[in-house]
């Protein structure tokens, strides 16, 4: 079964410096990702998505993600934080043929002006 | 465009007394319907999932149950509710194919009192 691993569930980063969150997943057959944000009390928000092809995906708000198959990596990037930043991340993962999400923890950022 | 609503947005209740929360979608047909609850630093937790009309997998033996009479609407219910059973609910969607990403409604803040 599929699995998710986010380390850290507190994230501090300076407003204008580089957010890096962190996702390591486990995988019986090559993987679909995902990365979303929740603002509080709200549902949760697609950010990007790697299905195939390009290893270097970008999203919404800045944000980008780089699949990494030999260290089963999936990190999500944002060169220069913004105050707008501040929320909650998940990392999920899908198989093909598995309608079924599996999330990590997820990693609460604070901004810091 | 696609949309999902969710409600109610709170909801307090006694325990012990019944809860019926409920889910719909717009622009879409046949999608798959989630429940998640949401429990504060526990990341997200897979309730329910249907494929279709009347078909209701379970991932975990619990105090509540789920019903899908129509295609579009997903209801969440339980008999009896315990304290355990507070949390932050997220229904949500997909289209059938798994490299697709899910889709979340505004999630039902219940607490049991």
């Amino acid at each position: 079964a599929q699995s998710v691993t986010q380390l850290g569930s507190h994230v501090s980063v300076s407003e204008g410096a580089l957010v890096l969150l962190r996702c390591n997943y486990s995988s019986s057959v090559p993987p679909y990702l995902f990365w979303y944000v929740q603002y509080p009390n709200q549902g949760l928000q697609l950010l990007l998505k790697y299905t195939t092809g390009a290893t270097l995906v970008k999203g919404i708000n800045g944000f980008e993600a780089e699949f990494k198959k030999s260290e089963t990596s999936f990190h999500l990037t944002k060169p220069s934080a913004h105050m707008s930043d501040a929320a909650e991340y998940f990392c999920a993962v899908s198989e093909r043929g598995n309608n079924r999400l599996a999330f990590g923890k997820g990693n609460q950022v604070v901004v810091i002006p | 465009s696609q949309t999902i609503h969710q409600w109610p947005a709170t909801l307090v209740q006694p325990v012990g007394s019944p809860l019926s929360l409920e889910c719909t979608v717009e622009g879409t047909s046949n999608p798959n319907l989630y429940w998640y609850r949401q429990a504060a630093g526990r990341g997200l937790q897979l309730l329910f999932y249907s494929v279709g009309i009347g078909q209701i997998s379970s991932e975990v033996p619990q105090n509540l149950s789920a019903s899908r009479p129509q295609d579009r609407q997903f209801i969440l219910s339980s008999k009896k509710l315990l304290l355990s059973d507070s949390g932050f609910y997220l229904c949500a969607w997909s289209e059938v194919y798994s490299n697709q990403p899910q889709h979340f409604g505004d999630g039902t803040r219940l607490s049991i009192l």
